[in-house]
């Protein structure tokens, strides 16, 4: 079975804050990606990779960066947390192919 | 355009029942269209997907019909049960599998 776990499953910070939020695959696959949930809005892309050291803005880039460093792990960074960055962050993987697995989400609460 | 339109925005329906979700695009080039269901504190998971070349695909008690002149593809979850009870999404995406979301469905199944 496809893994992709991600760090954290409720994080709390401060408006201004640095954030951190990781995600890591077991499948070996080149597709990594960053989505933000919200009511209403559904699933809206945010960055993705296709290979290591290689990333694309999705629909929403502003106020986020990527990294990824090695092939399994996918980094979403908030380089200065605003409340309305307030959301559900879910990370998956897929193959060039295939559709694509979730991480069980992470929960983010800018205060 | 790049939008997935999503209806209903909840359903309820009755153990035993057909529960219907429905989805329309505009963009012709899409080629891949998945849905997921989620359960609350879940990341969604990939239920079944279809290629255009088919108009239906069966699983169990999930299928999903395909109208490509209409641009439209529907959920159709036979015998419906309260396990079922989930937040279903449509989704779409072209060559290099960057999926479109629609915006999410809420299904509840009463017992």
């Amino acid at each position: 079975d496809v893994k992709v776990t991600q760090s954290s499953r409720y994080l709390v910070k401060r408006t201004g804050e640095k954030v951190f939020l990781e995600c890591v695959q077991d499948m070996d696959h080149e597709n990594m990606f960053w989505y933000r949930q919200d009511p209403g809005l559904g699933l809206r892309l945010i960055y993705f990779s296709y290979d290591v050291k290689m990333k694309e803005k999705g629909d929403i880039p502003e106020g986020y960066s990527v990294s990824r460093e090695k092939k399994e792990r996918f980094s979403l960074i908030l380089e200065s947390a605003s409340t309305n960055q307030t959301s559900m962050y879910l990370c998956a993987s897929s193959l060039l192919t295939s559709g694509q697995y979730f991480g069980p989400g992470t929960r983010l609460l800018v205060l | 355009q790049q939008q997935v339109k999503q209806s209903p925005q909840s359903l309820i329906v009755q153990k035993g029942g057909i529960s219907i979700i429905n989805c329309a695009y505009e963009n012709t080039a899409f080629d891949y269209f998945p849905w997921y269901q989620q359960f609350p504190g879940k990341g969604p998971a990939l239920l079944i997907a279809i290629r255009p070349d088919v108009s239906e695909k069966k699983e169990g008690r999930f299928t999903i019909s395909f109208n490509k002149s209409a641009k439209q593809f529907s959920l159709h979850i036979m015998d419906s049960q309260p396990g079922d009870s989930a937040t279903y999404f449509c989704a779409a995406s072209d060559r290099g599998n960057k999926l479109v979301f629609g915006a999410g469905t809420i299904l509840r199944v009463k017992s």
